[in-house]
């Protein structure tokens, strides 16, 4: 079965550091795969997504995603980050011939201090 | 363009009872689909819809039903509600066939409180 894991639940980064988060996905064919951030007490917004092709992603906000199917990892990245960043990131995979069924990654809190 | 609406934004019912949720996606877009999010299973997809049709199904109980209108506007049911269907309900629409490499659109959820 399809799966995401994102194995931090929680990081703290200072203002202006670089930032890094893991995803492990579990998916045998070629995935689709996103990245997704939430604010408190809002909905999901896309940062970015791989299909095919280059395998380093560039997203809204500053962010970037690698794609290593090597090592089944898709890290979202971001070389220096602001206070407004502080939110809940997700990992996704989808999965199926057709439609929006994803497979979230139980999600990593980013914590950014002054 | 007006984002993805969901209706109502805060609900409080008691056991046994049942409830509709409702979500308006952007217009234009065709495919809408349900999420359950809890803080104990996290991001759970319920269903999704693509011109009236269901198309994919989670791994929910036959309590949890939705359905999709000629407008694209879509709802969701929850009959005879458990503690356990306490959670944030979001909805998400997509532009064009609803594929999987298409940008999904979040609203910013029902938040369900079971008591």
């Amino acid at each position: 079965a399809q799966s995401v894991t994102q194995p931090d639940i929680h990081i703290t980064v200072s203002e202006g550091a670089s930032l890094e988060l893991r995803c492990n996905y579990s998916y045998g064919a070629t995935p689709y795969l996103f990245w997704y951030v939430q604010s408190p007490g809002q909905g999901l917004q896309l940062l970015l997504k791989y299909f095919s092709g280059d395998t380093l992603v560039q997203g809204i906000k500053g962010f970037e995603a690698e794609f290593k199917r090597s090592q089944s990892s898709f890290n979202l990245r971001k070389p220096s980050v602001h206070w407004s960043d502080a939110a809940e990131y997700f990992c996704a995979v989808a999965t199926g011939p057709y439609g929006n069924k994803l497979v979230f990654g139980a999600g990593t809190i980013l914590r950014v201090k002054s | 363009k007006a984002g993805v609406t969901q209706t109502p934004r805060y609900l409080i019912k008691t056991r046994g009872q049942q409830v509709t949720l409702s979500c308006s996606p952007i217009s234009g877009h065709r495919s809408v689909s349900w999420y359950q999010q809890t803080p104990g299973q996290g991001l759970q997809f319920l269903f999704e819809y693509f011109s009236e049709t269901q198309r994919n199904k989670g791994n929910f109980p036959g309590r949890f039903s939705g359905r999709q209108f000629s407008n694209s506007r879509s709802e969701m049911n929850v009959s005879t509600l458990e503690l356990g269907d306490s959670a944030l309900y979001l909805c998400a629409s997509s532009p064009l066939w609803g594929g999987a490499n298409e940008k999904l659109f979040f609203g910013s959820g029902t938040q369900l409180s079971v008591l």
